[in-house]
C-alpha cells in the first residue's frame, strides 16, 4: 500500500540555523500538501505543490517537489521561534480521490 | 461560519460509556475528514465525506466507531463503548471539495477514557 515517510521525526536547531524536512513515497504522487501544527494547536495549511519539479517559497520557508514526484522538502531558512511546531507532508490517497494521507511529520524545536 | 467548529472541547468519559463528537464544516463546504491525534503522534485518518456520502471509511478502527453527516453540513462521529485506547484529539477538517483544495481544521475535540 501507499507509504510516506517523513524524516527526521525531531530536529532541535539553534535560533537562525536552517532547517530540512524530507518526505518520500514509494509511489508517484500526483500532488503533495505541506502543514504546519503549532504546540497546542490545529494544522494549518502552508502550501501544495503540483508539478514536476516544482519550488515555491514563503519567506523564509522554500517547498520543492521532486523531478520524479516521489519526494518532497520544506527548507526554513535563519529558523525563529515562530517556527516551533510539527510540520506534515500530506500527499494525495491512492485511491481516494479527494482525500489526504499525512506523513508522521517532523518536530521542530528552536532554541532561543 | 468562519472556521470549522468541533465540539465538546474536552469530553471526559468512563470506559464502556457511548461518546458523539460534532463538527460543523466552513459553510459550502462539500469535503469532510475526520482524524484522530494521540498525544505527540502524527494524524490517523478516520473517514472522508464528499456531500453525506462516504467514500472512504478505510481508517475506522472497529465497529465502534461510526460517522453521518447530514447533508454538506454537520457530522457526528460516535465511539461505543469507549476504551482507554480512544483516548486522543480528534480532528475534523473540510475543504472546498477533495483532492487540490486545502484542508481547514477545527480546534479538536480531547477524549479522555477514565
Amino acid at each position: 500500500g501507499q507509504q510516506v515517510m517523513q524524516i527526521p521525526q525531531y530536529q532541535h536547531v539553534q535560533e537562525g540555523e536552517d532547517f530540512t524536512t524530507y518526505c518520500n513515497s514509494s509511489t508517484t504522487l500526483s500532488n503533495i500538501q505541506w502543514y504546519k501544527q503549532r504546540p497546542g494547536g490545529h494544522p494549518v495549511f502552508l502550501i501544495q505543490l503540483v508539478k514536476s519539479g516544482e519550488v515555491k517559497k514563503q519567506k523564509r520557508l522554500t517547498f520543492q517537489f521532486g523531478e520524479a514526484k516521489k519526494n518532497s522538502s520544506l527548507h526554513i531558512t535563519a529558523t525563529q521561534t515562530t517556527d516551533v511546531g510539527t510540520y506534515f507532508c500530506a500527499p494525495s490517497r491512492e485511491g481516494s480521490q479527494g482525500n489526504l494521507i499525512f506523513g508522521k511529520g517532523t518536530k521542530l524545536s528552536v532554541k532561543p | 461560519g468562519a472556521g470549522v467548529s468541533q465540539s465538546p472541547s474536552n469530553k471526559v468519559t468512563e470506559k464502556g460509556k457511548d461518546v458523539e463528537l460534532r463538527c460543523d464544516p466552513i459553510s459550502g463546504h462539500t469535503a469532510l475528514y475526520w482524524y484522530r491525534q494521540r498525544l505527540g503522534q502524527g494524524l490517523e485518518f478516520l473517514i472522508y465525506f464528499q456531500g453525506n456520502s462516504a467514500p472512504d471509511k478505510s481508517g475506522l478502527p472497529s465497529d465502534r466507531f461510526s460517522a453521518e453527516r447530514t447533508g454538506e453540513s454537520v457530522s457526528t462521529l460516535t465511539i461505543q463503548r469507549t476504551q482507554q485506547e480512544d483516548s486522543a484529539v480528534y480532528l475534523c477538517a473540510s475543504s472546498f471539495t477533495g483532492g487540490l483544495y486545502e484542508q481547514y481544521f477545527g480546534p479538536g475535540t480531547r477524549l479522555t477514557v477514565t
